[in-house]
């Protein structure tokens, strides 16, 4: 059985950093891109960025918001996700899902990327 | 970047009605569609990708049309465990935008 725990989330001052985690388990890490998800209260789902699996550089790719803010990295031989958050804005405020990237192929080389399974959530709130 | 238009923003229901939900991207993203349900203080699950294909697990009552620019997402007959929020997502091109969501409720 896949699943994802996300810790780490809490109570941050604006300006400041913290680290989230995503310990996955039930399928092979190193295959899967991982990717994460936030959502603020009451609103909708934004895209926060994903890195790719090592097989494809284990580079990054980030909505602009975030951008030269937070860094996602990988550790494979642990199987944990990360998410470090620098220089927090109270509006970066939202519960954060941690997603496995799903790879399901429509021919021999073309595949589709949905987020197939996706953790309980941490909730981050950045406050003074 | 591709933007996500839903719509309706909210759609009240009865059970056993059939519903649908579209989403319009900004360009086309061929098939490159994904739908997921959320039920309050829960996850998303995911429940169509490649705009039509069902995710294993989903019932049946759900099904995704369209590529290009226009989808669908058609629940045939509502259940009570189906009255939640819906999005769209685009998985074609960087960043993957999610459409604003669909509320449905119970009328």
């Amino acid at each position: 059985e896949v699943q994802l725990v996300e810790s780490g989330g809490g109570l941050v001052q604006p300006g400041r950093s913290l680290r989230l985690s995503c310990t996955a388990s039930g399928f092979t890490f190193g295959d899967h891109p991982m990717s994460w998800v936030r959502q603020a209260p009451g609103k909708g789902l934004e895209w926060v960025g994903f890195i790719r699996s090592k097989t494809y550089g284990g580079t990054t790719e980030y909505a602009a918001s975030v951008k030269g803010r937070f860094t996602i990295s990988r550790d494979d031989s642990k199987s944990i996700a990360y998410l470090q958050m620098n220089s927090l804005k109270t509006e970066d405020t939202a519960v954060y899902f941690c997603t496995r990237v799903g790879i399901y192929y429509y021919d021999s080389s073309g595949y589709w990327t949905p987020l197939d399974y996706w953790g309980q959530g941490t909730l981050v709130t950045v406050s003074s | 970047d591709i933007q996500m238009t839903q719509s309706p923003s909210s759609l009240s229901a009865s059970v056993g009605d059939r519903v649908s939900i579209t989403c319009r991207a900004s360009q086309s993203i061929r098939t490159y569609l994904n739908w997921y349900q959320q039920k309050p203080g829960k996850a998303p699950n995911l429940l169509i990708y490649g705009a039509s294909s069902l995710q294993r697990g989903v019932p049946s009552r759900f099904s995704g049309s369209g590529s290009g620019t226009d989808f669908t997402l058609t629940i045939s007959s509502l259940q009570p465990e189906d009255f939640a929020t819906y999005y769209c997502q685009q998985s074609y091109i960087i960043p993957y935008i999610f459409g604003q969501g669909t509320k449905l409720e119970i009328k």
